[in-house]
């Protein structure tokens, strides 16, 4: 397998522009998770999805974060309109059950909005 | 307070030492998570461990429940460990992870 896939690698856009990052889990896992991490902040939990139903969004900062998976090989995270305070790492991961078990991770997005 | 907690934040160590990270958290958990964070960026699970100890070539993780404590072992230590380590737990209640701000240890041959 592949692993956790992650596109784009890096993004860099200007204030106000929609942002989409693509995440493609491990063939088979049925937990995916969104991650951001910041120098300030380390890495923080934005939302997790069971069997492409989302399950907790409580760390999404604001409506401007939405994620969606629509099937079992595919998710989005999108940010519009983006702010400079958004600028972080993006990590995706899968896991076979739940936080309980080993988490796998893409190799994240770095994004940068100016 | 922080849920959990790490030190130290930096770490040096002359190739061959023997390294110990320490991990304290303050909430009751299913699991606590070992993660590794090279300079690249990619973070990789080291260990995952809800009782005793692990062992994986030069590192070794234990846990004491009882003490809400974990540790990381890294025997004859190399440059090519140098990276961020990570501890994160899973939270009893949740099906989430609440990780620790990481510890940068810096191997020099």
């Amino acid at each position: 397998d592949a692993g956790v896939i992650q596109s784009p690698r890096h993004e860099v856009t200007e204030m106000g522009q929609e942002v989409t990052l693509r995440c493609k889990p491990i063939s088979g896992h049925d937990y995916l998770f969104w991650y951001r991490q910041t120098m300030m902040r380390g890495l923080e939990l934005l939302i997790y999805f069971n069997n492409n139903v989302p399950i907790d969004d409580s760390g999404m900062p604001e409506d401007r974060f939405s994620a969606k998976m629509p099937n079992a090989s595919f998710s989005t995270l999108k940010i519009q309109p983006s702010e400079p305070r958004d600028s972080a790492v993006y990590f995706c991961a899968s896991s076979l059950i739940d936080s309980r078990n080993e988490q796998f991770f893409g190799p994240g997005t770095r994004l940068t909005v100016l | 307070k922080n849920e959990v907690e790490q030190s130290p934040q930096n770490l040096t160590a002359q190739e061959g030492e023997f390294i110990t990270i320490n991990c304290s958290y303050s909430v009751g958990i299913s699991a606590l998570h070992w993660l590794q964070q090279h300079p690249g960026g990619g973070i990789v699970s080291l260990f995952m461990l809800s009782s005793g100890k692990k062992k994986h070539g030069r590192l070794i993780a234990t846990i004491n429940i009882q003490e809400k404590h974990s540790s990381l072992h890294i025997t004859a230590s190399h440059p090519r460990d140098s990276a961020v380590y990570i501890c994160a737990v899973s939270r009893l209640d949740t099906d989430k992870l609440i990780f620790g701000t990481g510890t940068r240890l810096q191997v020099f041959p």
